[in-house]
């Protein structure tokens, strides 16, 4: 069956560190992956969308990787601040439908 | 824009009794969906609509969960009886059909917190 997996031990980094949480998927091949962030108490917000003819996109401090290969997508935030601490959720979707198919999140506490 | 908005934004009930969840979308969003979050199984889609009408409903876990979407701003997700097991967060998203820059994305509400005792 599909299956997308996060990391489900939290992260914990320093601030100006880079975090890099992983999103793998296997027995399929999505078309595309999107990230969000949920902060406690509130719903996922959407981050960015790559394709899989995308290798890489980026927004602001934010790089995502989708390497078609390893079945993975790498999820990067650079100069990283407390601020950036929430949980990050990764999904995926395909062009026939409109089903998104979420990853159970990662974590991420950013210590000042 | 107000966004996507869901109530009760919490609920606390006992096991048995009828549970009415409420989503307004956004406006103009074509496709609203229905999504369920627990620690063990993360989020899971459970019905989504496309112009009022449902598409697939395969996420429905028993017959006690119905959904409806009587007209474009206003959908219900209904547990009938409730049980302790339906315990989670309850979520709603919208999104516009494809566009320019078409990202799918979705928006999502701020949920609704079912306790079921």
């Amino acid at each position: 069956s599909q299956k997308i997996e996060q990391n489900s031990e939290a992260l914990n980094i320093q601030e100006g560190k880079t975090a890099t949480l992983t999103c793998n998927y296997t027995n399929y091949s999505p078309a595309y992956l999107q990230w969000y962030r949920q902060d406690p108490g509130r719903g996922p917000v959407f981050l960015l969308l790559i394709r899989e003819n995308e290798k890489e996109k980026r927004k602001e401090r934010l790089k995502v990787t989708f390497d078609t290969t390893l079945k993975q997508s790498l999820f990067h935030i650079t100069a990283s601040q407390p601020a950036d601490s929430a949980t990050y959720l990764c999904a995926s979707g395909n062009n026939a439908g409109n089903m998104l198919t979420f990853g159970g999140g990662t974590r991420l506490m950013v210590k000042p | 824009d107000a966004g996507v908005i869901q109530s009760p934004r919490h609920e606390v009930t006992e096991m048995g009794q009828e549970v009415t969840l409420r989503c307004k979308p956004i406006s103009g969003h074509d496709y609203l969906f229905w999504y369920r979050q627990t620690m063990m199984r993360g989020l899971e889609l459970l019905i989504y609509f496309n112009n009022n009408v449902p598409i697939d409903d395969s996420g429905m876990p028993e017959d006690r969960f119905s959904a409806k979407m009587p007209n474009a701003s206003f959908s219900t997700l209904k547990i009938q009886p409730s049980e302790p097991r339906d315990s989670a967060v309850y979520f709603c998203a919208s999104r516009p059909s494809s566009g320019r820059g078409y990202t799918g994305e979705l928006f999502f509400g701020e949920g609704s917190r079912l306790t079921v005792l």
